[in-house]
């Protein structure tokens, strides 16, 4: 079994739809979380980071973390064409010292 | 801006060949990352170093080596290349170590390279 499982998609939505991508994990010392994405043929870009659990809110993005159940989801809203692309979530137990991925979840949101 | 810049973007060797992937980072960071991706295996870690001639193991070292004389460049070493090496590599740095979360250890990529091995 995978410490970090994702579904790899692809995952279509309709412009301006509300998109939710999730990870689960099975190593309870994660306590910090990362969502990264990856633009075709470009490498990862940080989009948000979160601490053990609860929300954070970046513009259209929400980044959730249960850790009770080993669960962290990305929520996009109003999705966009630009929004394509794989998004990678990513955990370490401490800091952000050694980072284990999930595999990506390929979105693509059509206009 | 960070910028993290990896030499080559897509590479075909032969194997056995000994192949040099250079990377080189312009902020100063303290931390380098080698990673490779594979379709359905996500990112694995193969090499990291938190100082100049300073490197640690990742999760899959075999077969590779790395070199970091000087802060800004982290080159990762394939000593006889193989087919199962064939790969996308991807490079990162980070500014340093810190417990508390901070932008301070954000990994920032390069935009990869592509090596194929014949």
């Amino acid at each position: 079994q995978k410490e970090v499982e994702q579904d790899p998609g692809p995952l279509s939505v309709p412009e301006g739809a509300i998109v939710s991508l999730n990870c689960t994990y099975s190593n309870s010392a994660f306590q910090y979380f990362m969502w990264y994405r990856q633009y075709s043929r470009k490498g990862p870009e940080l989009l948000m980071y979160t601490y053990s659990s609860g929300n954070k809110e970046d513009g259209r993005f929400t980044a959730q973390v249960d850790k009770s159940s080993k669960y962290i989801s990305l929520f996009i809203r109003d999705s966009q064409p630009s929004d394509s692309a794989t998004y990678l979530c990513a955990m370490s137990n401490t800091g952000f010292q050694k980072l284990v991925f999930g595999t990506g979840t390929r979105l693509l949101v059509s206009p | 801006d960070v910028k993290v810049t990896q030499s080559s973007r897509y590479l075909v060797k032969r194997t056995g060949e000994k192949v040099f992937l250079e990377c080189v980072q312009d902020m100063d960071h303290e931390n380098m990352f080698w990673y490779r991706q594979d379709p359905g295996l996500g990112l694995r870690l193969i090499y990291f170093s938190y100082d100049v001639k300073m490197k640690e193991k990742g999760d899959i070292p075999e077969g590779y080596s790395v070199s970091r004389e000087k802060k800004e460049r982290f080159s990762l070493i394939l000593e006889s290349a193989s087919t199962n090496q064939t790969s996308m590599y991807l490079c990162a740095s980070s500014l340093g170590w810190e417990i508390s979360p901070g932008a301070k250890n954000i990994q920032y990529f390069g935009a990869g390279t592509r090596l194929s091995v014949l």
